[in-house]
């Protein structure tokens, strides 16, 4: 069965840090990657996504993401990340073959201090 | 973008009871609609998949008889816990993909969950 892993189950950092969130996904044919970011209290919203050409992919709010197919990974990156940017992020996979599910990893939190 | 709609946001009922949560594609039409769970600090958890005008798909362990599943158009979808106990008090957000139009493609967009509480 496909699923997708999420290495960090929370992760505390002080604001200007850098940020790097592993993720990797068990399937092997053509797949469609996603990035949600759900802040407290709300719902959940598309950062970024992968569909195909450019590995590199850059989302919203400064965040970025590379699809390394040999790894099956999908990391999320963001270079300085803010007080703002405490939050539940969750990795996606959807397989690229029609109507079709998204499985979610299980999150990693991310809490940053100033 | 694409909005997809719930309603209600936040319910409580008592256990014993069923409870009825909508999922609108308010721009988009949508074939196909999915309800996930989401218990407190876990992920979400795909339920079922609902089709237009079909039975709806179940994941393992996902008892049918327990959450009813009715896609009657394009643009709705009903999940309805009937007989909720407390161990249902969860978050239950619908997604859907968009059929044709200009939100068509590979993203699911989400609704913004519904807050059930079984006291």
């Amino acid at each position: 069965a496909q699923s997708v892993s999420q290495h960090n189950h929370h992760v505390i950092l002080s604001e200007a840090a850098s940020l790097e969130l592993g993720c990797n996904y068990s399937y092997g044919g053509t797949v469609n990657l996603f990035w949600y970011v759900q802040y407290p209290g709300q719902h959940l919203q598309l950062l970024l996504k992968y569909f195909s050409g450019d590995p590199l992919v850059k989302g919203i709010k400064g965040f970025e993401a590379e699809f390394i197919k040999s790894k099956f990974s999908f990391n999320l990156r963001k270079p300085s990340v803010q007080w703002s940017d405490t939050a539940e992020y969750f990795c996606a996979v959807k397989r690229d073959s029609g109507n079709t599910p998204l499985v979610f990893g299980k999150g990693t939190r991310l809490s940053v201090i100033a | 973008g694409a909005v997809v709609s719930q309603h209600p946001s936040r319910v409580i009922c008592k256990s014993g009871t069923s409870v009825k949560i909508e999922c609108r594609s308010l721009d988009f039409q949508a074939t196909t609609m999915f309800w996930y769970r989401q218990f407190p600090k876990q992920s979400l958890m795909l339920m079922a998949t609902s089709n237009e005008g079909s039975k709806a798909t179940y994941e393992q362990g996902v008892e049918k008889d327990k959450f009813l599943i009715n896609h009657a158009s394009l643009t709705l979808s009903t999940l309805t816990v009937t007989s909720a106990h407390p161990e249902d008090s969860s978050f239950y957000i619908c997604s859907a993909r968009p059929r044709g139009g200009p939100f068509s493609g590979n993203t699911i967009y989400f609704g913004e969950g519904s807050w059930l509480t079984v006291v």
